[in-house]
């Protein structure tokens, strides 16, 4: 059972553009969204994070939107650059479990 | 501060086999989970480790075990090897594993190759 679906599962923007990621989740009882992102050969790198207690995160160009009501967040890129292309995953996890559940990944390439 | 560090990075096996990989945490973190990474399953988590303790295990067959020793370090073991196990295997860890908003840090993963 996929309990966290991401898309789209590629994506390319255009340098200085705004990438945008989606995930959904099933289980009601996540209160933890991570963003991954990892580089081919490496291992993933946490990138941002969200609980569902606020609605937005900013840290620099990255921006998580939550929408609780609906079970989804998202992942924007401001200002994409070449060397953000990587593999994004979302996650979500549930306090006291450090499982945790990943979407399939989002292939994001930005050209020139 | 050294990151999370697993050996061997890549690695060749036969069907039938066993094979044990191993990862050494951040120095301090006490938490340890292993996560499998497939082109067709993406990231699942196999199981997690605190003071020795096996805490949270995923669905995975019994072929798949782990263990945490007293330094924190762990390895996982895969028995009776098939090719579906081709794999790359990552391990993470964190503080004190007591939950979200605990950050979890990934190392570069042991590649299998099953044959």
């Amino acid at each position: 059972q996929q309990q966290v679906k991401q898309s789209p599962q590629s994506l390319i923007v255009q340098k200085g553009g705004i990438s945008i990621i989606n995930c959904a989740y099933e289980n009601t009882a996540f209160d933890y969204f991570p963003w991954y992102q990892q580089f081919p050969g490496k291992g993933p790198a946490l990138l941002i994070a969200i609980r569902p207690d606020v609605s937005e995160k900013k840290e620099g160009r990255f921006t998580i939107s939550f929408n609780k009501s609906a079970k989804q967040f998202s992942l924007h890129i401001m200002d994409s650059q070449p060397g953000d292309s990587a593999t994004y995953f979302c996650a979500a996890s549930i306090i006291g479990n450090e499982k945790l559940t990943f979407g399939t990944g989002t292939r994001l390439t930005i050209i020139p | 501060k050294a990151g999370v560090t697993q050996t061997p990075r890549y690695l060749i096996k036969t069907r039938g086999q066993q094979v044990t990989l191993s990862c050494s945490p951040i120095s301090g973190h006490r938490s340890v989970s292993w996560y499998q990474q497939t082109p067709g399953q993406g990231l699942q988590f196999l199981f997690e480790y605190f003071s020795e303790t096996q805490r949270n295990k995923g669905n995975f067959p019994g072929r798949f075990s782990g263990r945490q020793f007293s330094n924190s370090r762990s390895e996982m073991n895969v028995s009776t090897l098939e090719l579906g196990d081709s794999a790359l295997y990552l391990c993470a860890s964190s503080l004190n594993g007591r939950g979200s908003g605990n950050t979890i840090y990934f190392g570069e993963g042991s590649w299998l190759t099953v044959v």
